[in-house]
């Protein structure tokens, strides 16, 4: 079974502080990753997208892939209290491009 | 910016009826998603088409479930009868192609009484 995990935190930083999340998945033939944040009662809302090896930087976040070692992660600069939601990784296998969600982690910044 | 349309918004219905949800997907998304999020869980893909094909709906519980996007376009998922434990969110996603990010709507928060 193709599986995304993720740390359910939460995870509490100050404002200002740089956030880390961090997601692991099972299989090796993962090609497209995506973080998205999904605030209480809302849908989740794309952030991020990563396809190959390495850092991507968009404003304050930047996602890391390491296919390797089967992770990916998120970093968010300057927190913001805005920034306090959930989020989510999600996987695609492109062999059938469904996506596969790990169970989120709860991000809270404390201002 | 375009935006995958859902409606209703929220939904509360006895068990043993019958509920529907809809989506819209941003225009030119060739496929469309719809998934079951139970509260302190990630999204959980119950049918993925195509254009009007479905393309996968191993998770989908058929004995009660139904989908269709007839025209390829918009979509409508059907639950009868509905049962306590499908109360959850549903959400709709939609792509340009299976490859490509999906867009998610606003979601449909199902209560089932």
């Amino acid at each position: 079974q193709k599986e995304v995990e993720q740390n359910s935190g939460p995870l509490s930083v100050p404002e200002g502080a740089i956030a880390s999340l961090n997601c692991t998945y099972s299989d090796r033939g993962s090609q497209s990753f995506f973080w998205y944040r999904q605030y209480s009662g809302k849908s989740p809302e794309l952030i991020m997208s990563i396809y190959s090896n390495g850092d991507k930087e968009d404003g304050r976040f930047t996602a890391q892939l390491n296919k390797a070692s089967q992770y990916v992660s998120l970093l968010i600069r300057d927190s913001q209290p805005s920034d306090s939601a959930t989020y989510l990784c999600a996987v695609n296998y492109n062999n059938d491009y469904k996506l596969s969600f790990g169970a989120g982690t709860t991000v809270t910044v404390r201002a | 910016e375009a935006e995958v349309a859902q409606s209703p918004r929220y939904k509360i219905t006895e068990k043993s009826q019958a509920v529907a949800f809809w989506c819209d997907p941003i225009s030119g998304h060739a496929t469309l998603y719809w998934y079951r999020q139970i509260l302190g869980q990630g999204p959980e893909l119950l049918v993925q088409f195509q254009d009007e094909s479905v393309v996968d709906d191993s998770q989908l519980p058929k004995d009660r479930f139904s989908a269709e996007r007839l025209k390829g376009v918009d979509s409508t998922l059907k639950i009868q009868p509905a049962e306590l434990g499908d109360s959850a969110m549903y959400l709709c996603a939609s792509s340009i192609t299976g490859e490509q990010p999906q867009h998610f709507g606003d979601g449909t928060r199902l209560s089932i009484l």
